[in-house]
């Protein structure tokens, strides 16, 4: 069965730092595109970041440009986000989604807050 | 950024009931590669989104065949024929065809 597993969220207070993972199973990673989507609670879909099979192209939203960092480990079917210093804005659950967007995972929950 | 604008965004249908979700684009959704990557999402409440519908009218796998994708350049429409009790939820139209990925504020279906 195709799977995508975030982890890595939780509290965190502003200007911290959290480190999310995804872990994927199922399917070819390698070959894929990944991305990152979050969703502010109670509120819509905003797309984040992606990087291609290869690490090749990598593309954020100005919103986390130079704060954020996607990156993945072909070797190990995982995708990772890096998250520096944090906002109150940037609270949302994170998911994980394969290629555009046929899959996606459950959700990790990142709260900025002091 | 290409803006896309969902109506209605509160749908409230009858059971066995139709119901048409717009999404219009500020920009041409057409890729240089002649494609057009305008996908929708089912949101269920405490779910996950998943997708229904890939470039305009393509179902995923397992989708019924009471949602149908329709449009073209910037105008497009999703379609539930007849609505059923575990279609409530909100839809979402998302367009790939320009970075960066944006999203429609979402259309919450509920049942009249």
């Amino acid at each position: 069965e195709e799977q995508l597993v975030e982890s890595g969220g939780g509290l965190v207070q502003p200007g911290g730092s959290l480190r999310l993972s995804c872990a994927a199973s199922g399917f070819n990673f390698n070959i894929y595109n990944m991305n990152w989507v979050r969703q502010p609670p109670g509120k819509g879909l905003e797309w984040v970041s992606t990087i291609t099979s290869s690490s090749k192209i990598i593309l954020y939203a100005d919103s986390v440009k130079g704060r954020f960092t996607i990156s993945r480990d072909n070797a190990k079917n995982s995708l990772f986000l890096q998250m520096n210093t944090l906002r109150a804005e940037d609270t949302a659950v994170y998911y994980c989604a394969l290629g555009s967007g046929g899959l996606w995972g459950q959700g990790t929950l990142v709260t900025v807050s002091s | 950024d290409v803006v896309l604008t969902q109506s209605p965004l509160s749908l409230p249908v009858t059971l066995g009931q139709p119901a048409s979700i717009s999404c219009r684009s500020s920009h041409s959704l057409v890729h240089s590669d002649g494609k057009t990557y305008l996908n929708w999402f089912q949101q269920r409440p405490g779910q996950s989104p998943r997708r229904l519908i890939y470039k305009v009218s393509n179902r995923d796998s397992g989708v019924p065949d009471r949602f149908s994708g329709s449009g073209s350049g910037t105008d497009f429409t999703l379609s539930i024929s007849r609505l059923e009790a575990e279609d409530v939820g909100v839809y979402y139209c998302m367009q790939g065809t320009h970075w960066p990925w944006t999203f429609g504020q979402g259309t919450k279906v509920e049942i009249k």
